[in-house]
């Protein structure tokens, strides 16, 4: 079975800072897309980020990027120039698509807290 | 674009009561997905309904039932509610031909007592 890890329960940043999120995932597939969503208070899970395995190019979405080691099995966040709407909780998750649909397995997240 | 709507939003239920959850996908979406996320947790998945059949189940027992529309707007039914079941439960929608990134809602926070 896939499993995603999350090993920090909580990060602290100071605005315009960087910071990392760390995940690691355990998987006997090749082929499957790796995602970070951000969950602020208002629930809603709001897609981040997302690393297709195939790719050896790490992702980029303007502040944010990823270091993705397949060997490793590790897929983490970088979060430039941190600003205060960055306060969240952080999941990495897992996808293997199966015929076309797409099951995501999620960490236990991260909470990201932005310093003034 | 009013995106994936819940409803409701919260509520309140009591052990052994049934309760009915209601998803609408972003506009042009085909397929909806539910998810759990019990309190510190991620989300997990109970089951995603495209075509108005049931296409995959996560780990769920089968007090855990859902249903599909024409319109493909979604119910998800909990039976026999237990205190376990206390819970944020998060709709996503996506358009399975494209394998489209998910869209999710802001939840339905269902508190067991």
């Amino acid at each position: 079975a896939q499993t995603v890890t999350q090993s920090q329960p909580e990060m602290s940043v100071q605005e315009a800072e960087t910071v990392t999120l760390s995940c690691t995932y355990d998987t006997s597939e090749s082929d499957y897309y790796l995602f970070w969503y951000k969950q602020p208070p208002s629930r809603q899970m709001i897609l981040v980020i997302r690393q297709e395995a195939y790719k050896q190019q790490n992702a980029t979405e303007n502040r944010f990027s990823v270091n993705f080691q397949k060997a490793a099995k590790s897929f983490s966040l970088k979060i430039s120039d941190s600003q205060l709407g960055d306060a969240a909780m952080y999941f990495c998750a897992y996808s293997f698509p199966q015929g076309g649909s797409e099951k995501l397995v999620f960490g236990k997240g991260t909470k990201l807290t932005v310093n003034p | 674009d009013a995106g994936v709507t819940q409803s409701p939003t919260h509520l309140i239920k009591t052990r052994g009561q049934q309760v009915t959850l209601r998803c609408s996908p972003k506009s042009g979406h085909d397929t909806v997905s539910w998810y759990q996320q019990a309190l510190g947790q991620g989300p997990q998945f109970i089951f995603q309904y495209y075509e108005e059949e049931e296409r995959q189940r996560g780990n769920f027992p089968d007090r855990f039932s859902g249903h599909q529309f024409p319109n493909y707007s979604s119910e998800l039914n909990v039976n026999a509610l237990l205190l376990g079941d206390s819970a944020l439960y998060l709709c996503a929608s996506s358009l399975r031909a494209l394998n489209e990134k998910l869209f999710f809602g802001s939840g339905t926070q269902l508190s067991v007592l």
